[in-house]
Protein backbone atom coordinates (compact mmCIF):
# COMPACT_ATOMS: atom_id res chain seq x y z
CA UNK A 1 0.00 0.00 0.00
CA UNK A 2 0.94 3.76 -0.62
CA UNK A 3 1.58 5.68 2.54
CA UNK A 4 0.84 9.49 2.12
CA UNK A 5 2.83 11.87 5.02
CA UNK A 6 1.60 15.08 5.38
CA UNK A 7 3.14 17.79 7.31
CA UNK A 8 3.10 19.81 9.16
CA UNK A 9 -0.29 18.19 10.93
CA UNK A 10 -1.66 21.77 11.80
CA UNK A 11 -0.08 25.35 11.44
CA UNK A 12 -1.65 28.36 12.45
CA UNK A 13 -1.31 31.46 10.48
CA UNK A 14 -2.38 35.17 9.94
CA UNK A 15 -4.62 36.19 6.80
CA UNK A 16 -2.99 37.31 4.02
CA UNK A 17 -0.11 35.03 5.17
CA UNK A 18 1.36 32.45 2.05
CA UNK A 19 1.29 28.94 3.19
CA UNK A 20 2.70 25.42 1.63
CA UNK A 21 1.31 22.41 2.69
CA UNK A 22 3.27 19.21 1.78
CA UNK A 23 2.43 15.71 0.78
CA UNK A 24 5.35 12.66 0.59
CA UNK A 25 3.93 9.60 -1.09
CA UNK A 26 5.81 6.29 0.34
CA UNK A 27 6.65 5.40 -3.74
CA UNK A 28 6.42 7.50 -7.20
CA UNK A 29 2.89 8.01 -7.94
CA UNK A 30 3.21 9.89 -10.83
CA UNK A 31 0.61 13.05 -11.09
CA UNK A 32 -2.05 10.90 -9.50
CA UNK A 33 -2.70 13.06 -6.58
CA UNK A 34 -5.77 15.69 -5.33
CA UNK A 35 -6.16 17.69 -2.26
CA UNK A 36 -9.04 18.32 -0.47
CA UNK A 37 -10.49 21.18 1.56
CA UNK A 38 -12.55 20.16 4.67
CA UNK A 39 -14.53 22.51 7.11
CA UNK A 40 -15.75 21.43 10.44
CA UNK A 41 -19.29 19.34 10.14
CA UNK A 42 -18.79 19.48 6.14
CA UNK A 43 -17.97 17.27 3.42
CA UNK A 44 -14.59 17.58 2.13
CA UNK A 45 -14.32 19.83 -1.60
CA UNK A 46 -11.90 19.13 -4.32
CA UNK A 47 -9.48 21.76 -4.69
CA UNK A 48 -7.09 20.12 -7.47
CA UNK A 49 -6.97 16.77 -9.09
CA UNK A 50 -3.38 15.54 -11.63
CA UNK A 51 -1.36 17.16 -8.72
CA UNK A 52 -1.98 20.65 -10.11
CA UNK A 53 -4.91 21.03 -12.19
CA UNK A 54 -8.04 23.23 -10.44
CA UNK A 55 -10.61 22.07 -10.01
CA UNK A 56 -13.55 24.11 -11.54
CA UNK A 57 -14.65 27.08 -9.14
CA UNK A 58 -11.81 26.78 -6.95
CA UNK A 59 -10.15 30.75 -6.73
CA UNK A 60 -6.75 30.40 -7.98
CA UNK A 61 -5.46 31.01 -5.01
CA UNK A 62 -5.03 27.62 -4.62
CA UNK A 63 -2.07 25.83 -6.44
CA UNK A 64 -0.30 22.30 -6.66
CA UNK A 65 2.96 21.26 -7.65
CA UNK A 66 5.20 18.40 -7.46
CA UNK A 67 5.10 15.20 -9.20
CA UNK A 68 6.64 11.62 -8.50
CA UNK A 69 6.90 11.33 -4.44
CA UNK A 70 7.15 14.80 -3.08
CA UNK A 71 3.62 17.37 -3.59
CA UNK A 72 2.70 20.72 -2.26
CA UNK A 73 -0.57 23.09 -1.92
CA UNK A 74 0.15 26.39 -1.55
CA UNK A 75 -2.13 29.15 -0.39
CA UNK A 76 -0.99 32.31 -1.89
CA UNK A 77 -2.92 34.58 0.16
CA UNK A 78 -4.82 33.21 3.45
CA UNK A 79 -8.19 34.58 3.87
CA UNK A 80 -10.85 34.12 6.81
CA UNK A 81 -12.71 31.07 4.61
CA UNK A 82 -9.60 29.04 4.24
CA UNK A 83 -9.16 27.78 8.04
CA UNK A 84 -10.12 24.40 7.05
CA UNK A 85 -8.26 20.95 7.25
CA UNK A 86 -6.66 19.83 4.02
CA UNK A 87 -5.98 16.41 3.12
CA UNK A 88 -4.41 15.06 0.22
CA UNK A 89 -4.87 11.65 -1.69
CA UNK A 90 -3.03 8.76 -4.10
CA UNK A 91 -5.14 7.14 -6.75
CA UNK A 92 -2.82 5.65 -8.55
CA UNK A 93 -3.56 2.69 -7.27
CA UNK A 94 -5.54 0.33 -5.07
CA UNK A 95 -6.49 0.66 -2.21
CA UNK A 96 -6.39 4.54 -2.64
CA UNK A 97 -4.85 6.00 0.36
CA UNK A 98 -5.60 9.91 2.46
CA UNK A 99 -2.73 12.05 3.69
CA UNK A 100 -3.30 12.24 7.70
CA UNK A 101 -4.50 15.88 7.60
CA UNK A 102 -3.22 19.75 7.72
CA UNK A 103 -5.40 21.82 10.06
CA UNK A 104 -5.04 25.70 9.45
CA UNK A 105 -5.82 27.28 12.17
CA UNK A 106 -5.95 31.17 12.55
CA UNK A 107 -3.01 33.07 14.39
CA UNK B 1 -24.31 18.12 -9.26
CA UNK B 2 -25.83 16.30 -6.33
CA UNK B 3 -25.05 13.07 -4.12
CA UNK B 4 -27.25 12.17 -1.54
CA UNK B 5 -26.34 9.45 0.69
CA UNK B 6 -28.92 7.82 2.64
CA UNK B 7 -29.34 4.84 5.38
CA UNK B 8 -27.15 5.25 8.28
CA UNK B 9 -28.37 4.72 11.60
CA UNK B 10 -27.67 2.92 14.57
CA UNK B 11 -27.01 -0.63 14.58
CA UNK B 12 -25.25 -3.91 16.91
CA UNK B 13 -21.91 -4.90 16.10
CA UNK B 14 -22.95 -8.05 13.65
CA UNK B 15 -25.88 -6.37 12.18
CA UNK B 16 -26.40 -5.27 8.79
CA UNK B 17 -27.34 -1.64 7.11
CA UNK B 18 -27.36 -0.92 3.44
CA UNK B 19 -26.44 3.06 2.11
CA UNK B 20 -27.66 4.56 -1.19
CA UNK B 21 -26.17 7.44 -2.56
CA UNK B 22 -28.77 9.20 -5.54
CA UNK B 23 -27.07 10.59 -8.33
CA UNK B 24 -28.21 13.72 -9.89
CA UNK B 25 -26.87 16.47 -12.49
CA UNK B 26 -24.08 14.40 -13.96
CA UNK B 27 -24.00 10.73 -16.34
CA UNK B 28 -23.96 8.50 -14.01
CA UNK B 29 -22.95 6.00 -15.79
CA UNK B 30 -19.58 7.35 -17.22
CA UNK B 31 -17.95 7.37 -13.84
CA UNK B 32 -16.33 5.26 -11.48
CA UNK B 33 -17.81 5.93 -7.61
CA UNK B 34 -16.49 5.86 -4.69
CA UNK B 35 -17.41 5.33 -0.77
CA UNK B 36 -14.88 7.01 1.44
CA UNK B 37 -15.51 7.29 5.63
CA UNK B 38 -14.32 9.17 8.49
CA UNK B 39 -14.68 8.35 11.93
CA UNK B 40 -15.66 11.51 13.81
CA UNK B 41 -12.43 13.82 14.75
CA UNK B 42 -10.30 11.82 12.43
CA UNK B 43 -9.04 11.47 8.81
CA UNK B 44 -10.29 10.24 5.97
CA UNK B 45 -10.47 6.39 5.11
CA UNK B 46 -11.31 4.74 1.57
CA UNK B 47 -13.46 2.34 1.75
CA UNK B 48 -14.58 0.84 -1.98
CA UNK B 49 -14.97 1.66 -5.58
CA UNK B 50 -16.80 0.18 -8.37
CA UNK B 51 -16.42 1.00 -11.91
CA UNK B 52 -18.89 2.42 -14.82
CA UNK B 53 -20.55 -0.62 -15.73
CA UNK B 54 -20.15 -2.76 -12.19
CA UNK B 55 -17.12 -5.08 -13.54
CA UNK B 56 -14.40 -4.07 -11.20
CA UNK B 57 -14.91 -3.31 -7.51
CA UNK B 58 -12.45 -2.76 -4.90
CA UNK B 59 -12.42 -2.44 -1.42
CA UNK B 60 -10.13 -1.58 1.75
CA UNK B 61 -9.09 -4.62 2.98
CA UNK B 62 -10.59 -4.34 6.59
CA UNK B 63 -14.25 -4.47 4.72
CA UNK B 64 -13.19 -7.54 2.42
CA UNK B 65 -15.55 -10.06 2.92
CA UNK B 66 -18.27 -7.85 4.95
CA UNK B 67 -18.92 -5.09 2.57
CA UNK B 68 -20.54 -4.68 -0.99
CA UNK B 69 -20.45 -2.17 -3.71
CA UNK B 70 -23.02 -2.09 -6.31
CA UNK B 71 -24.53 0.34 -8.70
CA UNK B 72 -27.75 1.01 -10.64
CA UNK B 73 -27.39 2.79 -13.57
CA UNK B 74 -31.04 2.72 -14.72
CA UNK B 75 -31.66 4.81 -11.00
CA UNK B 76 -28.25 6.69 -11.02
CA UNK B 77 -27.46 5.06 -7.27
CA UNK B 78 -25.14 3.81 -5.65
CA UNK B 79 -25.09 1.07 -3.19
CA UNK B 80 -23.06 -0.48 -0.04
CA UNK B 81 -24.37 -3.05 1.58
CA UNK B 82 -22.73 -3.81 5.29
CA UNK B 83 -22.62 -6.99 6.83
CA UNK B 84 -21.01 -8.37 10.01
CA UNK B 85 -20.74 -4.43 11.25
CA UNK B 86 -18.27 -3.92 13.78
CA UNK B 87 -17.50 -1.04 16.22
CA UNK B 88 -14.84 0.64 14.69
CA UNK B 89 -17.31 0.79 11.47
CA UNK B 90 -18.57 3.53 13.29
CA UNK B 91 -18.46 6.71 10.84
CA UNK B 92 -19.64 9.30 8.42
CA UNK B 93 -19.70 7.49 5.18
CA UNK B 94 -19.71 9.55 1.87
CA UNK B 95 -19.97 8.80 -1.59
CA UNK B 96 -18.20 10.61 -4.15
CA UNK B 97 -17.50 10.76 -7.97
CA UNK B 98 -14.21 8.97 -9.75
CA UNK B 99 -11.27 7.57 -7.75
CA UNK B 100 -9.94 11.17 -6.79
CA UNK B 101 -13.44 12.48 -5.83
CA UNK B 102 -13.93 15.08 -7.76
CA UNK B 103 -17.34 15.76 -5.56
CA UNK B 104 -19.04 14.54 -2.90
CA UNK B 105 -21.89 14.06 -1.04
CA UNK B 106 -23.33 15.47 2.75
CA UNK B 107 -22.46 12.10 4.43
CA UNK B 108 -24.65 9.30 6.18
CA UNK B 109 -23.67 8.25 9.61
CA UNK B 110 -23.86 4.55 10.74
CA UNK B 111 -23.43 3.68 14.69
CA UNK B 112 -22.65 0.24 15.41
CA UNK B 113 -22.87 0.12 19.17
CA UNK B 114 -24.96 -2.63 21.35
Amino acid sequence: DIQMTQSPSSLSASVGDRVTITCRASQSISNYLAWFQQKPGKAPESLIYAASSLQSGVPSKFSGSGSGTDFTLTISSLQPEDFATYYCQQYISYPLTFGGGTKVEIK
Amino acid sequence: VQLVESGGGLVQPGGSLRLSCAASGFTFSSYWMTWVRQTPGTGLEWVASIKQDGSQKYYVDSVKGRFTISRDNAKNSLYLQMDSLRAEDTAVYYCAISDFCVYWGQGTLVTVSS
